[in-house]
């Protein structure tokens, strides 16, 4: 597609539910990172795609939280008995290729979600 | 409208001299600032902030950057370089109600043994 995409853009869920957040990063985009960023805060690390392999999950903050990709194409983020500090937004990045850092960011408009 | 420059793409230090980064932003309302290091194969690392508290702001790895509103800047500091700081280094701007980041072009730090 023209950009990232990412569903739901908002998402209200009852705390100790699981919720799925998806991304479609750009075509042909090799690289795919998953941020959280909760209020007032900077971007939060949570995970690194290359094509389908993550050579780094370092940013996970609990095993609640696992990831997936297809291929190169879409990633699905999932928090598992979600809590009330894992409201944030949920921002995807992709890039063609990893070397280009930032830079070569494109960033999806993001999923906020709040765990009430 | 919201923007960043970072003045040089590459920058090179001896181990153990100061190391300097700049960055100028352009923003038409009280920005929120960051920097970010990113090495190789890794996502972004977030290495401190400035969000209209403290203008001179203490991070992770012994970095420092000092808000200049008079002069737009938000350069990145650190007093003495280790092999460890080399990476490519982001500066970032965003408003303080939405979570669009606009970044710098980034500079890449390179440590000299």
């Amino acid at each position: 597609g023209a950009g990232v995409s990412q569903s739901p853009s908002n998402k209200v869920t009852e705390k100790g539910k699981d919720v799925e957040l998806r991304c479609d990063p750009i075509s042909g985009h090799t690289a795919l990172y998953w941020y959280r960023q909760r209020l007032g805060q900077g971007l939060e690390f949570l995970i690194y795609f290359q094509g389908n392999s993550a050579p780094d999950k370092s940013g996970l903050p609990s095993d609640r939280f696992s990831a997936e990709r297809t291929g190169e194409s879409v990633s699905t983020l999932t928090i598992q008995r979600t809590q009330q500090e894992d409201s944030a937004v949920y921002l995807c990045a992709s890039s063609p290729t990893p070397g280009q850092g930032a830079r070569g960011y494109t960033f999806g408009s993001g999923t906020r979600l709040t765990v009430v | 409208a919201q923007s960043v420059t970072q003045l040089g793409s590459h920058v090179s230090v001896s181990e153990g001299a100061l190391v300097l980064l700049r960055c100028n932003y352009s923003s038409s309302v009280p920005p929120y600032l960051f920097w970010y290091v990113q090495y190789p194969n890794q996502g972004l690392q977030l290495l401190l902030k400035y969000t209209s508290a403290a203008t001179l702001v203490k991070g992770i790895n012994g970095f420092e950057a000092e808000f200049k509103k008079s002069e737009t800047s938000f350069h990145l500091t650190k007093p003495s370089a280790h092999m460890r700081d080399a990476a490519e280094y982001f500066c970032a701007v965003s408003s303080n109600t939405g979570n669009q980041f606009y970044f710098g072009t980034g500079t890449s730090l390179t440590v000299i043994p």
